[in-house]
């Protein structure tokens, strides 16, 4: 079953632009995490935020994390074409390794 | 350091046969996790291995089966596959325990016809 679901489920922005996308869970967690996907190939991590923590950066992205509303967003700043994926966001409830996924948001930047 | 590595990258299969799927983790990583992938159902959760033990499974009937070897290599096997098995398979490996991300392959593509 899905633990998370992105929204929107598909987002297309200009060069330059900052595209938001956002989380909602379930259960309560040890962590979330953001992923992207390219084109059908393997996940790649981006950035993983506790449940403690509200708000993390990471070059031109950053995440929050609203545990008493159960979601998170993640902010891309000044996209590129080349940020161009499908983006996930995946809880871990047991700490060991099972994450659950949403069904992900597609991003599609144009030069 | 080398990423993770998952063979074959492609595979077409009849229905009704086997298949095998091996994926090498990062070295020092213990825990491999393997995931599914369909367009319907999105990424969901198959099982995983830490030390040579399984320690989750998801919701996958009993012909979706793996193990784990002492380097930490892991394979999955699919018996009896069905049209429905068609699918990306992936794999991660992690530490197993803390706040890490996972590092996932590149994955097995499995058609099955």
């Amino acid at each position: 079953s899905q633990q998370g679901e992105e929204d929107p489920q598909a987002l297309s922005i200009q060069e330059g632009e900052n595209a938001t996308m956002n989380c909602s869970y379930k259960t309560s967690i040890n962590n979330l995490q953001w992923y992207r996907q390219n084109s059908g190939r393997g996940l790649v991590h981006l950035i993983l935020i506790r449940s403690n923590e509200r708000e993390k950066h990471s070059g031109r992205l950053r995440v929050t994390l609203d545990t008493s509303k159960k979601s998170s967003s993640l902010l891309i700043t000044a996209s590129r074409a080349a940020d161009t994926a499908s983006y996930f966001c995946a809880t871990d409830p047991s700490g060991y390794s099972t994450l659950t996924f949403g069904k992900g948001t597609m991003l599609l930047v144009s030069p | 350091k080398a990423g993770v590595t998952q063979t074959p990258r492609y595979l077409i299969k009849t229905r009704g046969q086997q298949v095998t799927l091996s994926c090498s983790p990062i070295s020092g990583h213990r825990s491999v996790s393997w995931y599914q992938q369909t367009p319907g159902q999105g990424l969901q959760f198959l099982f995983e291995y830490f030390s040579e033990t399984q320690r989750n499974k998801g919701n996958f009937p009993g012909r979706f089966s793996g193990r784990q070897f002492s380097n930490s290599r892991s394979e999955m096997n699919v018996s009896t596959l069905e049209l429905g098995d068609s699918a990306l398979y992936l794999c991660a490996s992690s530490f197993g325990k803390g706040d890490y991300g996972y590092t996932f392959g590149s994955g097995t593509r499995l058609t099955v016809v």
